[in-house]
């Protein structure tokens, strides 16, 4: 199963909204996760089942989607959220496949 | 609070094998609900699965990469480790390890290594 995130790259101001998306190349119903990556540093896990939040996450991420077509959207963008955005794709674990992330820069 | 930690050599001369070791402290590596990952990143890229174990030694592998792979697990002390043999520049990257929920996603992971291949 090929990933697709869009866009590249996503140019945003602290405040705004932000909307990432994820394809995937076939179904994997909702076997879907999204990752947030800082310079330097490892994945943190965001989102699970396409859209549960993992322990500790705030409540501006949210996941939607399923199938093929998912979305992770931070509804009003912190210092804090700048950073690289990976979808994973676990509907033929442990075979998990990642995109290629979205970077969200200022 | 869950911790992983990878530890191994961070150059590695082409032809030769890469080997990698994860210690996993704050919980046990014999959970029966997880099984524990490798995964890498190489410079500016995305990340590659390249494997995974439980406490029983059940494995997987990617299938791109098994047949120079091998991960093994060490219970009695909490660690996990990985060997890549025939290691080219292509090898060069960044790699992690992390905590596989079986069936599900990565929810813990080490601070990663970064190996890489050069004479």
């Amino acid at each position: 199963v090929m990933m697709t995130q869009s866009p590249a790259t996503l140019s945003l101001s602290p405040g705004e909204r932000a909307t990432l998306s994820c394809r995937a190349s076939q179904s994997v119903s909702s076997n879907l996760a999204w990752y947030q990556q800082k310079p330097g540093q490892a994945p943190r896990l965001l989102i699970y089942g396409a859209s549960t939040r993992a322990t500790g996450i705030p409540a501006r991420f949210s996941g939607s989607g399923s199938g093929t077509e998912f979305t992770l959207t931070i509804s009003s963008l912190q210092s804090e959220d700048f950073a690289v955005y990976h979808c994973q794709q676990y509907n033929d674990w442990p075979s998990g496949t990642f995109g290629q992330g979205t970077k969200v820069e200022i | 609070q869950l911790l992983l930690q990878e530890s191994g050599p961070g150059l590695v001369k082409p032809s030769e094998t890469l080997s990698l070791t994860c210690t996993v402290s704050g919980g046990s590596i014999s959970s029966r609900s997880y099984f524990w990952g490798w995964i890498r990143q190489p410079p500016g890229k995305g990340l590659e699965w390249i494997g995974s174990i439980n406490y029983s030694g059940t494995i997987y592998y990617n299938p791109s990469l098994q047949t120079r792979v091998t991960i093994s697990v060490d219970t009695s002390n909490n660690q996990f480790s990985l060997r890549l043999s025939s290691v080219t520049a292509a090898d060069t990257a960044m790699y992690y390890c992390a905590r596989d929920a079986t069936y599900s996603s990565m929810d813990n992971w080490g601070q990663g290594t970064l190996v890489t291949v050069s004479s």
